[in-house]
């Protein structure tokens, strides 16, 4: 199947600062990226769809100005959290979707484990 | 209000033994569904699919049962092995296509050996 790939697999940082994280299709091109978040223990909820060359659309409750979304190229989609705080820690993920038999198969990525100090 | 529900957060079988696996949506707009396969601190690894034009699509040792009626689903693992142990997410979309996928809370199966 097709490959997601996400940057860095983990990352710690201190409270305020600003983590970039990125999610790349390696072997197909993916006009659009969604980004998700889990809490332990809990469902994977949907953050914001990424657009190649346009805005993200962000889900009801998700600050636009905290989680900025870039979708620079057909295969790279990057998630900044700006000003990050001790309840931004989650574990993130990005999908894909790939055309597969006909249908479109959304892959993920491995996601990236976010604490912040 | 959750549109995916999986009301079992967790699931013991034998080794061997058939594990089921329940998921129930409330939207009738979902149209493909698809379960997925998650160990900690990865992603969800994609199983098996099913649309609305379906009632039963099977992979191997996987089968997923579609009742639109009932607005059920139901993913079947036989024979259970070990290395099925893992959480398994049931999702639903309401297009085949590059829209978002709702994902229910998950069912953690354990195998046993």
């Amino acid at each position: 199947g097709a490959v997601v790939s996400q940057h860095p697999s983990r990352v710690i940082c201190k409270s305020g600062t600003s983590v970039k994280i990125e999610c790349r299709s390696l072997d197909f091109q993916a006009t659009t990226m969604f980004w998700y978040r889990q809490f332990p223990k809990q469902s994977l909820m949907l953050m914001a769809t990424s657009n190649e060359g346009s805005k993200a659309t962000y889900e009801q409750g998700v600050e636009k100005d905290k989680f900025l979304i870039n979708h620079a190229s057909l295969t790279l989609s990057t998630l900044t959290v700006t000003s990050a705080h001790p309840e931004d820690s989650s574990f993130y993920i990005c999908s894909a979707f790939a055309p597969s038999g006909g249908w479109n198969e959304q892959f993920f990525g491995p996601g990236t484990r976010l604490t912040v100090l | 209000d959750q549109q995916v529900k999986q009301n079992s957060p967790s699931l013991s079988v034998q080794e061997g033994r058939i594990s089921i696996l329940n998921c129930d949506y409330t939207n009738s707009m979902f149209d493909y569904f698809l379960w997925y396969k998650k160990y900690p601190a990865e992603g969800p690894t994609f199983l098996i699919s099913i649309s609305s034009i379906k009632d039963k699509n099977e992979d191997g040792r996987f089968t997923v049962f579609l009742n639109k009626s009932a607005k059920h689903l139901s993913l079947h693992i036989v024979p259970s092995q070990p290395g099925d142990s893992a959480v398994y997410f049931c999702a639903a979309s309401a297009d085949s296509g590059n829209t978002p996928l709702v994902f229910g809370k998950g069912t953690r199966l354990s195998v046993i050996a």
